[in-house]
């Protein structure tokens, strides 16, 4: 099955700095998201970015897209102490017809004042 | 507010017994998830509903079991037929349209072995 894998595993940074963090996927999408998971929470949704789409931004978050590469970036611009959290990509999966997603094993962000 | 509510926080399993874990929404979507999340791991797909009455097996659907009797609701039953339940389950809804929307999230159940 299609599978994001992100990278790095872990990042630590300084407040203020940004961060990157990357996507690569195996087989054709149409359209990948972007969710993060605080420590103990349930996942929240960030960034829907489709097949036909190269970036989309959000606030302090751009996210790219390359399906020629099949990758996708997160970038968070000047990030701050409650940034720290994991993130995770995913992308839709064909299953008996109703794609379903597939998420990949995250990145997780320290971010430290 | 709308959202999903997912309960309890915590459930302990003894050996042999079936336990419930529940999962309503308000926020009137069609489609709902659960979902499974290992330490250090992503989620990986147990079951999901696309409408009331109807529900299909995910990636790892053996030893676990759904219903869905309302739209509001999708309780998931692990059996003592899974041998490894320990994981934190998290349940998702989206309005519709498979894949291709937003999943919410509800705030998880961490299930552990007693």
């Amino acid at each position: 099955s299609q599978q994001g894998e992100e990278d790095p595993q872990a990042l630590s940074i300084q407040e203020g700095e940004n961060a990157t963090m990357n996507c690569s996927y195996k087989t054709s999408i149409n359209n990948l998201q972007w969710y993060r998971q605080n420590s103990g929470r349930g996942l929240v949704h960030l960034i829907l970015i489709r097949s036909n789409e190269r970036e989309k931004h959000s606030g302090r978050l751009r996210v790219t897209l390359d399906t020629s590469k099949k990758s996708s970036s997160l970038l968070i611009t000047a990030s701050r102490a409650a940034d720290t959290a994991s993130y995770f990509c995913a992308t839709d999966a064909v299953n008996s017809g109703y794609s379903t997603l597939t998420f990949g094993k995250g990145t997780m962000l320290l971010v430290s004042p | 507010d709308g959202g999903i509510t997912q309960s309890p926080k915590y459930l302990f399993r003894k050996e042999g017994q079936n336990v419930t874990l529940s999962c309503e929404q308000n926020l009137n979507h069609d489609a709902m998830y659960w979902y499974r999340q290992d330490p250090g791991q992503g989620l990986r797909l147990i079951y999901y509903s696309q409408i009331v009455n109807d529900f299909q097996k995910g990636d790892i659907a053996e030893g676990y079991s759904v219903s869905r009797e309302k739209k509001e609701s999708f309780p998931l039953t692990v059996t003592s037929a899974q041998k490894n339940p320990t994981a934190f389950y998290l349940c998702a809804s989206s309005p519709g349209g498979g894949a291709r929307q937003p999943q919410h999230f509800g705030d998880g159940t961490r299930l552990s072995i007693l």
